[in-house]
Formats: structure tokens, C-alpha cells, sequence
């Protein structure tokens, strides 16, 4: 079954201080990765895929399909990278556009 | 560009009403939209798959005579709760993908809260 694991409810951290949020995921066949994140007050948006490998904002992800993770990482936390954080997996369905979305991570950075 | 819009931004009914929420792409035409349901400190659980000019595509455990979906143009999708009863309170949330956007790219409205008294 196609499922994305977020085993983190909250994630605290000091201003400064590396992030990472965890993201695990099972799926058959070759998966694309995404990391969602929700600022407060806002609407869900794109952070990151997998595909681009791309540096958004500080943060990377990086695919590690022997582990099947696709964890978020940061090396210097800021005060505004507070919010939520959710990782989606697709296609599934047969619809390029569908995702699973894991749970979500919520970050706070502290002062 | 590529924003989605959501109205009502929330909503409180009586049971047994029914309740219409609409999502519009305010500046480009979504063929696909998708209708998510949220509950508290949960992940988005999607609904339904809406295309343009054709039935909605549900998934499992949905109930579709329920969750009627309808997606009459490229930009506009409605999710119409019927018959609807407290534990269908939840924050419903749509997205649409954008042509010419990468694969998974969403663009999410702001949600709708529904309340049933």
C-alpha cells in the first residue's frame, strides 16, 4: 500500500540550529516526492520536489530510496521557517496529479 | 499567478441542510481539481478527483451521493455536503494543478469550515 509516514507531531528547535523532519514513505514503483508547507494564516503551497533537487529557501530534501525517506533539512533554522510541514508521495490512481499527504510536522523555531 | 479560491471561508448549518462550497482558479483553467477533507491535527485525506465535463472519480469510502461534486467549467468545482450532519463538521480544502506546471505541483484554496449544528 502507497502510505507517507511523518513520525513527528512537533519538532522544536532554537533559533540557528539545524532542522530535520522525517518523512518515510511506501510505494510501488518509482515514487515522486514533495514537501508541502503551511505558513500560519496561509494557504498550503509547493516547497520542494524531489525531481528538481533544488535548495528552496535553505531547505533540501534528498530521495534515499533504500530507506524509502525524504527527510527536510535545513542547517540554520530562522524564526519564519515556522510552520507546517507536510510530505506528499505520487502519482497514485493513475492521475499524475494525485498525492498522498503524510500527516505533517509542525516546526517551531524558538528565539 | 495561479491562485484558487474558496467561498465560503466557512460555513455553519443546521443537520439536514445541505451546504454548497465552491473553488474557483482565479487565473488559469483547471481541467483537475481535488477535494481534500481535514480533520483536527490530521492530514489532508483526498475525497474526490473533479474534471471538467465529467463525473468525479471518488475515493474508496467516500460517499459520493453524499459529496456531490460538480466541475461545470475550467475554473469553478463545487462540493455540495448533503443531508448534512455533525460528524460531517470538518475543514474541506481544494487544489488544482495548472497547465504547464510541474508534476505535483498543486495550488491549494484556503479551506472551508464546516460546522453542523
Amino acid at each position: 500500500a502507497q502510505r507517507v509516514t511523518q513520525p513527528e507531531k512537533l519538532l522544536s528547535v532554537f533559533k540557528g540550529a539545524p532542522v530535520e523532519l522525517k518523512c518515510n514513505y511506501s510505494y510501488s514503483g518509482s515514487p515522486e516526492l514533495f514537501w508541502y508547507v503551511q505558513y500560519s494564516r496561509q494557504r498550503l503551497q509547493l516547497l520542494l520536489r524531489h525531481i528538481s533537487r533544488e535548495s528552496i529557501k535553505g531547505f533540501t530534501a534528498d530521495l534515499n530510496k533504500g530507506e524509502t525517506s525524504f527527510h527536510l533539512k535545513k542547517p540554520f533554522a530562522q524564526e519564519e521557517d515556522s510552520a507546517m510541514y507536510y510530505c506528499a508521495l505520487g502519482p497514485y490512481g493513475g492521475a499524475t496529479n494525485k498525492l498522498i499527504f503524510g500527516t505533517g510536522t509542525l516546526l517551531a523555531v524558538q528565539p | 499567478g495561479a491562485v484558487v479560491s474558496q467561498h465560503p471561508s466557512w460555513v455553519i448549518c443546521k443537520s439536514g441542510t445541505s451546504v454548497k462550497i465552491e473553488c474557483r482558479s482565479l487565473d488559469f483553467q483547471a481541467t483537475t481539481m481535488f477535494w481534500y477533507r481535514q480533520f483536527p491535527k490530521q492530514s489532508l485525506m483526498l475525497m474526490a478527483t473533479s474534471n471538467e465535463g465529467s463525473k468525479a472519480t471518488y475515493e474508496q469510502g467516500v460517499e459520493k451521493d453524499k459529496f456531490l461534486i460538480n466541475h461545470a467549467s475550467l475554473t469553478l468545482s463545487t462540493l455540495t455536503v448533503t443531508s448534512a450532519h455533525p460528524e460531517d463538521s470538518s475543514f474541506y480544502i481544494c487544489s488544482a494543478s495548472r497547465p504547464g506546471a510541474g508534476t505535483g505541483e498543486l495550488f491549494f484554496g484556503e479551506g472551508s469550515r464546516l460546522t453542523v449544528l
